[in-house]
């Protein structure tokens, strides 16, 4: 595809159970970035892959949180036990270099009841 | 770390007139500060970066400044038309994260 593209764009999920976000960046990027926007808030940093590596996960908040490239291109993000102060919009990036220009997803926005 | 102040949170103009944005930033070895712009529903979109070793850039109706001395950077959108309503963000690069602001709600006033 032309950009990058995430899949659901809608998630609803009920407290206490597991979710699973993907991503699939432009053809050719190797690097690849999630992360989580609050409302009224810029994008925060959660994780960065270099091709299938995690290079940095400094920003996942907490255990709950997990984050797999297996081949290098697609990515899912993954939460258990969600709680509702999960709920937000989770944004992926991709870049043909490291913390350069990045082009963004649509999001998907979690809703945790 | 790196902390990355944006003003002001709303901002209204006429169209046609001139809208800026300011960003300070606190980390010296930050050397990469993107603007992105989001619409509704939809991810942000880089419009314009500036590197550490330039202190302008321009591309069409917007320009960017940085001040490295002074840890800010500014966002110049001229002859604002109504596609320019949207948030915009500054971020700020030091060595492998990047830190953005909280945005700043453009509206465009017919």
């Amino acid at each position: 595809g032309a950009g990058v593209s995430q899949t659901p764009s809608n998630k609803v999920t009920e407290k206490g159970k597991y979710v699973e976000l993907r991503c699939d960046p432009i053809s050719g990027h190797t690097a690849l970035y999630w992360y989580r926007q609050s409302l009224g808030q810029g994008p925060e940093f959660l994780i960065y892959f270099q091709g299938t590596g995690a290079a940095d996960d400094s920003g996942l908040p907490n255990d709950r949180f997990f984050a797999v490239r297996p081949e290098g291109s697609v990515s899912t993000l993954k939460i258990q036990r969600t709680e509702r102060g999960d709920s937000a919009v989770y944004l992926c990036a991709s870049s043909l270099a490291d913390w350069n220009e990045q082009f963004f997803g649509p999001g998907t926005r979690l809703t945790v009841l | 770390g790196e902390n990355v102040e944006q003003h002001p949170s709303t901002l209204s103009v006429q169209e046609g007139d001139s809208a800026v944005i300011k960003c300070t930033y606190s980390d010296s070895a930050s050397n990469y500060f993107p603007w992105y712009k989001q619409e509704l529903g939809k991810g942000p979109q880089l419009i314009i970066d500036i590197r550490s070793n330039v202190g302008e850039k321009k591309d069409q109706r917007i320009a960017v400044t940085l001040n490295k001395t002074a840890k800010h950077f500014s966002l110049h959108i001229t002859e604002t038309q109504p596609e320019d309503s949207a948030v915009y963000f500054c971020a700020a690069t030091p060595y492998d994260k990047i830190i953005f602001g909280k945005g700043t709600r453009l509206h465009i006033l017919p």
